[in-house]
């Protein structure tokens, strides 16, 4: 598809199971982003990829939470052992910006993966 | 209609009338903003961006406002329509930053 894409839509989780959450970004996107949005709230950042490369971690709440993107294309957010405080939506989105390359260009978003924590 | 967004996070407007969106950014080094909007179950969508060195800047139906003095960023919607019922958020970014740290987002209700 022309967007990013996310999956899966909608995820129930019982407490102490571990996730796992996808991102399609749009074809030839540099840059992946992955942010956390609780009800009633703006997205807060979790973590940014350039390429392959994940170059700011600084977002992730805890060592629960684990994100790669091992081709530079899909990645993976592993939530493990999950709270009930990690209900959330998880928004990836992409951009053709690079780091340092000057802050030009949208973030295109995907419709997120609403994560409930039983 | 007008809000600002930290004390009311919700705006009704008729349909037809201006739509005025306030946000209050935190960061005085912050250079490049935007605007997105984001519907029901939806990421969200952009809208409009500004650099800090325009203080106006406008689009299709939208202008955004940045007053660096104050650190605030207004959105206006002009001829506001049913479809732009959605939350509002902004979001700042500092050069080279990747970062976007987003606002709590005002809700518009658009009463046809």
């Amino acid at each position: 598809g022309a967007g990013v894409s996310q999956s899966p839509r909608y995820k129930v989780a019982k407490r102490g199971q571990d996730v796992a959450l996808r991102c399609d970004p749009i074809s030839g996107h540099v840059s992946l982003f992955w942010y956390q949005q609780a009800l009633g709230q703006g997205p807060e950042f979790l973590t940014y990829f350039q390429n392959e490369a994940q170059l700011d971690k600084s977002g992730l709440p805890s060592d629960r939470f684990f994100a790669e993107r091992p081709e530079g294309s899909v990645s993976t957010l592993k939530i493990q052992r999950t709270q009930q405080e990690d209900s959330a939506v998880y928004l990836c989105a992409s951009s053709r910006r690079l780091a340092g390359g000057g802050n030009t260009g949208e973030l295109f978003f995907g419709e997120g993966s609403r994560l409930t924590v039983l | 209609g007008e809000s600002v967004g930290l004390h009311l996070p919700t705006l009704s407007v008729q349909e037809g009338d201006n739509s005025i969106i306030n946000c209050a950014y935190s960061n005085s080094a912050s250079d490049y903003f935007i605007w997105y909007k984001q519907e029901s179950g939806k990421g969200p969508q952009f809208i409009i961006d500004i650099r800090s060195n325009m203080d106006k800047r406008q689009g299709q139906r939208v202008t955004v406002l940045l007053n660096k003095t104050v650190k605030h960023l207004s959105l206006q919607i002009a001829a506001t329509q049913p479809g732009d019922s959605a939350v509002y958020f902004c979001a700042e970014n500092m050069w080279p930053g990747n970062q976007f740290y987003f606002g709590t987002g005002t809700s518009l209700t658009v009463i046809p």
